[in-house]
């Protein structure tokens, strides 16, 4: 199993432009989590999804984000209007069931916005 | 709500000397603590949970309840453990749980 995949690895655009992250889970994984990393705030929950379903996305900053899961081996996270504080590293993690406390990381998308 | 603190940004240390990483949480239920590390350019990985009471390359974190703490200690250091160090509470929603992250400081060993 090659864990969890995300794509682009990188990804640089400009202020003003949408952004588009890409996240499969391991498969049979029911449970699919977006954080964010930074410096300042190191590691931020932005929103998780039970069998597709999202069930806390208070960590999501503001309206210009949103997240889908249209199926269990897909979900993305998308910025739109991007602004350059929106730079970071954006990780998906993914566990096999709600109560399980093993999260497996992807290798994460690096986003810089000029 | 949840809260992880780890006042920590930066820590250095020599090889062979004791490295403690502090880690401290507010949480009204009852705690559940993890450590994960990521190494140089690998993914974030599990390193030890509390309720395991295990030690892994090394290290091991006692939970103290009354101080509300959590913090990671390895009486000798080796270089291969520079890496960022987060620790995480779980807190239970109704259907539902999720990891809160502290702020994860960078581990250095130098030789």
């Amino acid at each position: 199993d090659a864990g969890v995949i995300q794509s682009p690895r990188h990804e640089v655009t400009e202020m003003g432009q949408e952004v588009t992250l890409r996240c499969k889970p391991i498969s049979g994984h029911n449970s699919l989590f977006w954080y964010r990393q930074t410096m300042m705030r190191g590691l931020e929950l932005l929103i998780y999804f039970n069998n597709n379903v999202p069930i806390d996305d208070s960590g999501m900053p503001e309206d210009r984000f949103s997240a889908k899961m249209p199926n269990a081996s897909f979900s993305t996270l998308k910025i739109q209007p991007s602004e350059p504080r929106d730079s970071a590293v954006y990780f998906c993690a993914s566990s096999p069931h709600r109560s399980t406390d093993t999260q497996y990381f992807g290798p994460g998308t690096r986003l810089t916005v000029l | 709500a949840q809260r992880v603190t780890q006042p920590e940004k930066l820590l250095s240390v020599f090889k062979g000397a004791p490295v403690e990483l502090k880690c401290n949480y507010s949480y009204s239920g009852s705690p559940e603590l993890f450590w994960y590390v990521q190494y140089s350019r690998q993914r974030l990985q599990l390193l030890l949970r509390h309720i395991s009471r295990e030690s892994i390359k090394g290290f091991t974190a006692d939970l103290n309840k009354g101080e509300t703490s959590f913090h990671l200690k390895k009486p000798f250091a080796q270089e291969e453990d520079s890496a960022m160090y987060y620790c995480a509470l779980r807190s239970w929603e109704t259907s539902g749980s999720s990891l809160t992250f502290g702020g994860g400081p960078q581990l250095t060993v130098n030789p």
